[in-house]
């Protein structure tokens, strides 16, 4: 679904630098998510928003920061990159609950920290 | 804590034959339970949920509460059905948890 735009689609840095990863959805979905996605791990769940200005922890939230001012845009910054946030980065937008409920997937984000 | 366990990470099955993927939760409330595909080159996309009792590309999941199971199921299994499939939990918290993945291989 082109609704939701991840960039760059890859990106290479070095450890220590700061690398912000966008994500832009045009549906106006109120809830936003940020996952890695690693061999043997699946995917994990970074941060998440529930509307512009509202964001909260998941599972792995250390060295991530992420903002949320308008409700289309939910960037991820590492603010110190390390070798072990290396990984394919996938933001995601929820449409509904219920019966309805469905995650939709940006492209994803190879990101490699050397 | 683990929610959503799927054992397999690999599975391969023959062009026709029966295949299931397993995928085991731990919830203490009442979990909508999803399956997920990624297809070699494409996007993350919903293949259906437990609320939906539905049948889509002739799979199917039943969610079994006593066993907390959502094994996704097909009778006869097709060469396009090779992909990665995830299992997920959407939990009242409104988070989003997935499993470890099951990567599925048809072989001709």
């Amino acid at each position: 679904d082109a609704g939701i735009t991840q960039s760059p689609r890859y990106k290479i840095t070095e450890t220590g630098r700061q690398v912000t990863l966008m994500c832009h959805q045009t549906w106006s979905h109120s809830y936003m998510f940020w996952y890695r996605q690693d061999l043997g791990h699946g995917l994990r769940l970074i941060y998440y928003s529930a509307a512009a200005d509202i964001t909260d922890k998941g599972e792995v939230p250390d060295g991530y920061v992420v903002s949320r001012s308008k409700t289309e845009n939910f960037p991820l910054t590492l603010e110190s990159a390390t070798r072990s946030q290396t990984s394919v980065y996938f933001c995601a937008s929820r449409r509904g609950t219920g019966a309805n409920e469905k995650l939709f997937f940006g492209s994803g984000t190879q990101l490699s920290v050397l | 804590a683990q929610r959503v366990t799927q054992p397999e990470k690999l599975l391969s099955v023959f062009k026709g034959a029966p295949v299931e993927l397993k995928c085991n939760y731990s919830y203490s409330g009442s979990p909508e339970l999803f399956w997920y595909v990624q297809y070699s080159r494409q996007r993350l996309q919903l293949l259906l949920r437990h609320i939906s009792r539905e049948s889509i590309k002739g799979f199917t999941a039943d969610l079994n509460k006593g066993e907390t199971s959502f094994h996704l199921k097909k009778p006869f299994a097709q060469e396009e059905d090779s992909a990665m499939y995830y299992c997920a939990l959407s939990g009242t918290g409104n988070q989003f948890y997935f499993g470890t993945g099951t990567s599925l291989t048809v072989i001709p």
